[in-house]
């Protein structure tokens, strides 16, 4: 049983262009978040996504940044336009859906970008 | 906010010896957990304590709660070099999912 998969692990982007991040939950998973970490920081939570829906956004920037986990596929993580101070780690996590969802969460490795 | 904030920032030890980090946070919580990061890596989940219990063990670690002063402390008895790692509490879960974690603690184990 594979673990949370996240690609790419390292992305370049240079400023105004766009970033895409994917996520493979684990099997059997339908809850996704998305995490964003800055050096030295914990994590910040940015969205929270179940299958064809987003549940709640509130850590995420209301501009240039948006979610998505579809019905097929993974949950894609883009920012438009980026910035240098989108420049992080940003980490995927997956739950499964019985039981307490929220109670132990499973992260992918994360994927780095870096803004030029 | 539940942030939990990890002291010491940093901690250096020997193998063998135990390490102790601790955790404060602000609200009401549900439950508390730890989760381990190697570098450059995603977090991996250690334990959970619920806002009832006081204390939970699991393997070398010792977890122990007090809602009282809203604190949680992580003990790793007779350490070794591969636990070093950065250690983060997080608070949350129940109805609140968005789990909030502090910035860690960084323990280095020397061989």
């Amino acid at each position: 049983n594979a673990g949370v998969m996240q690609n790419p692990r390292h992305l370049v982007r240079r400023r105004g262009q766009e970033a895409r991040l994917r996520c493979s939950p684990m099997k059997g998973h339908s809850h996704v978040y998305w995490y964003r970490q800055l050096p030295e920081e914990g994590l910040k939570f940015m969205v929270y996504l179940q299958k064809e829906n987003i549940i709640d956004e509130s850590g995420m920037p209301k501009e240039r940044f948006s979610a998505e986990f579809p019905k097929e596929g993974p949950s894609i993580l883009r920012i438009q336009q980026v910035v240098r101070g989108d420049s992080a780690a940003y980490f995927c996590a997956s739950s499964p859906a019985k039981d307490n969802p929220f109670e132990k969460l499973f992260f992918g490795s994360g994927t780095q970008l870096s803004v030029l | 906010s539940q942030q939990g904030e990890e002291d010491p920032q940093a901690l250096s030890i020997q193998e063998g010896e135990n390490a102790t980090m601790n955790c404060s946070y602000k609200t009401s919580i549900n439950n508390l957990q730890w989760y381990r990061q190697n570098s450059g890596r995603g977090l991996v989940h250690l334990i959970l304590i619920r806002s009832n219990e006081r204390e939970k063990h699991s393997g070398r670690l010792r977890v122990t709660l007090d809602t009282s002063k809203k604190s949680s402390s992580l003990l790793i008895t007779a350490s070794r070099a591969a636990d070093t790692a950065s250690y983060f509490c997080a608070t949350g879960g129940g109805s609140n999912y968005k789990l909030t974690f502090g910035k860690g603690t960084l323990l280095t184990v020397n061989p």
